[in-house]
């Protein structure tokens, strides 16, 4: 199947600092991504979803202002969490779509974020 | 989005089969049946998806009710690493469709 990095799978930052997390589909070109928060055992949470030269479209309740996504290439999506807080700690998982299967995403592995 | 509704959790005898239920009452005539399924700390994973028709593949089988208003994952032998939250969705046919997750089942495989 198709396969979705995330970089880093895991990041430690101080309240009030930015963190940057990458999404990149490594064999094919991902004309949607999709970003998720999911908390300790709770279900994925749909945040934004981002086509591929469009701003994203943010579901309601999440600030797009601090939660800043930029999907500039067909394989590269970025989801910067900024001035983040302890509440802001979670688990990010992005997912990606293509053209050729638009009914399947796959999903990257996630990265862990630690607002201390 | 139409909604879906699993057990909150289910256990299974390591090498039996397991059947994962899911309701759809209100799924439409264009909505596909995904499942997915979640290992501890990692990214959910495609599983399998159909429409009408039972599907089967190398991970499991899928049985669709006739009427469409319920689907059953079914994984012929559970092993220790089937054990994982397993999320029945629907989804639209075309162009972008958002996944929206409901709670999944949370599958204990005992050895």
């Amino acid at each position: 199947g198709a396969v979705v990095s995330q970089h880093p799978s895991r990041v430690i930052c101080k309240s009030g600092t930015s963190v940057k997390i990458e999404c990149r589909s490594l064999d094919f070109q991902a004309t949607t991504m999709f970003w998720y928060r999911q908390f300790p055992k709770q279900s994925l949470m749909l945040m934004a979803t981002s086509n591929e030269g469009s701003k994203a479209t943010y579901e309601q309740g999440v600030e797009k202002d601090k939660f800043l996504i930029n999907h500039a290439s067909l394989t590269l999506s970025t989801l910067t969490v900024t001035s983040a807080h302890p509440e802001d700690s979670s688990f990010y998982i992005c997912s990606a779509q293509g053209q050729v299967k638009p009914y399947e995403q796959y999903f990257g592995p996630g990265t862990r974020l630690t607002v201390t | 989005d139409a909604k879906t509704t699993q057990p909150n959790s289910m256990e299974s005898n390591e090498e039996e089969p397991v059947h994962l239920p899911c309701n759809h009452s209100t799924i439409s005539g264009t909505d596909y049946i995904h499942w997915y399924r979640q290992l501890p700390s990692q990214g959910p994973e495609y599983v399998i998806h159909g429409l009408t028709s039972n599907v089967n593949n190398r991970m499991a089988s899928l049985a669709i009710a006739e009427d469409r208003k319920s689907s059953t994952l079914i994984l012929h032998r559970a092993t220790l690493r089937d054990a994982a939250v397993y999320y029945c969705i629907l989804r639209g046919s075309g162009g972008y469709q958002k996944v929206t997750f409901g709670t999944g089942t949370k599958l204990q495989v005992i050895p």
